[in-house]
């Protein structure tokens, strides 16, 4: 699975969009880039994933590159509960049966 | 509905002890995991299991026992615990292994 690279820290006025980076250079033509956070004290939570078009749900859009070498999680509206840490996840689907998870971007939402 | 529980949430045991944490699971999902995250907050697997059968145990001392007695439950059995295991585990479980994980609270191991 490819590495990942994130900026280990970031702010974002509430109700402000959060656009988190997250560098995957070495990223092979079948893998996925999986965005997962991990709010304090608590289990990680899946966001979204994607491939190489644009992905948007209910909690966010994923914006990758044409290169697909980068990718960038929206959170249109921040609010004070996505403080967090967000993880960017480069991983093939026939991969190994495990998510590697790197040291992630702590988000700061602040009001 | 929990749709990954884990139990307990907190442990406080003592050097030497052996202790066990629940993890259960009601999504019908195939695959399971134990994640372990330490004081850094590092998160690293463990151990992958895919219909009750062992996939990744990922060189983890052979202190550390899982068991999955049927798709559905994942337990993590621990001997002889160590100052060194005090951390959070977490259990997850993914319909397939290319899908995306579902994780549990995290039980807060504290080996004093």
């Amino acid at each position: 699975d490819a590495k990942t690279t994130q900026p280990p820290s970031m702010d974002c006025a509430e109700g402000r969009a959060a656009n988190l980076p997250c560098n995957h250079s070495t990223i092979s033509g079948n893998e996925y880039v999986y965005w997962y956070r991990q709010i304090h004290s608590q289990g990680p939570q899946y966001i979204i994933h994607g491939l190489k078009n644009n992905e948007t749900n209910e909690m966010a859009s994923l914006i990758i590159t044409e290169d697909r070498k980068s990718s960038t999680l929206i959170l249109p509206h921040a609010t004070l509960r996505d403080t967090a840490v967000y993880y960017c996840i480069v991983r093939a689907p026939s991969g190994t049966y495990k998510y590697i998870f790197g040291t992630g971007t702590r988000l700061k939402v602040l009001a | 509905d929990t749709a990954v529980s884990q139990t307990p949430k907190y442990l406080v045991t003592q050097m030497g002890n052996d202790k066990s944490i629940k993890c259960e699971q009601n999504l019908g999902h195939d695959t399971m995991y134990w994640y372990k995250q330490d004081s850094k907050k590092f998160l690293k697997i463990m151990f992958s299991y895919n219909n009750k059968e062992l996939i990744i145990n990922e060189t983890v001392p052979n202190r550390f026992s899982p068991k999955s007695p049927d798709k559905a439950h994942l337990n993590l059995h621990i001997n002889s615990l160590e100052l060194g295991d005090s951390a959070v585990y977490f259990c997850a479980s993914s319909l397939k292994r290319n899908t995306e994980a579902f994780f549990g609270q995290g039980t807060r191991l504290t080996v004093v």
